[in-house]
């Protein structure tokens, strides 16, 4: 079936360090991708999407680009804030991709960013 | 707009009861989902709702149940509580079903 795999977490890095989070899929076909956030006590926020091979999705900063060769969708930014301290999941929508009601999530990963 | 409203914030139920969750989904949007959080097992998908109509479902055993109302307003219960139910519940809605979930703050269940 269907799965998203992100690197083990947590990690930690000092404001304005440079982030890349890690997310690899398997899926039939090419699905749309997802990255969401999850400040505390929050649900989940749509961070950026890509739908189909070679779109960059881009928001707040934050960039991942869909890798069809490698099935791959990492997170990255340039410089980190303390406010992006946060949980982040990768999604694709389950086997046949026609809906995004139905996500498999990977396990997420706690970042946290010191001052 | 409204986000989506999950009521709720915070339950405490004991081993054998039944709980309601409820969601109210952005006005406009017919599409409504849940999904279980826990630490252990992670963000899981629960079920998928579009216009009253169930659309998914995960895989959980029968005594998780949901439905959707015609104002697409949407609950969910679960029945003989188990400890292991205990999570955060999250309710997500989109107006349709290629349109990126918008979730809730999520219901958070404790079972005793």
């Amino acid at each position: 079936g269907d799965s998203v795999t992100q690197m083990e977490g947590p990690v930690t890095l000092s404001e304005e360090a440079f982030l890349t989070i890690n997310c690899t899929y398997t899926a039939t076909g090419y699905p749309s991708l997802f990255w969401y956030v999850q400040y505390p006590g929050e649900g989940l926020q749509l961070l950026l999407k890509a739908t189909k091979a070679d779109d960059k999705g881009s928001n707040k900063g934050f960039e991942a680009t869909y890798r069809k060769e490698t099935t791959s969708f990492h997170l990255e930014k340039g410089s980190v804030q303390v406010s992006d301290s946060a949980v982040y999941f990768c999604a694709l929508p389950n086997a046949g991709g026609t809906s995004y009601g139905k996500l498999t999530f990977g396990q997420g990963t706690i970042l946290t960013v010191h001052p | 707009k409204a986000g989506v409203t999950q009521t709720p914030r915070y339950l405490i139920k004991t081993r054998g009861q039944q709980v309601t969750l409820s969601c109210s989904p952005i006005s406009g949007h017919r599409s409504v989902s849940w999904y279980q959080q826990t630490p252990g097992q992670g963000l899981q998908f629960l079920f998928e709702y579009f216009s009253e109509t169930q659309r998914n479902k995960g895989n959980f055993p029968g005594r998780f149940s949901g439905r959707q109302f015609s104002n697409s307003r949407s609950e969910m219960n679960v029945s003989t509580l188990e400890l292991g139910d205990s999570a955060l519940y999250l309710c997500a809605s989109s107006s349709t079903s290629s349109s990126p979930l918008h979730f809730g703050n999520g219901t958070r269940l404790t079972v005793t």
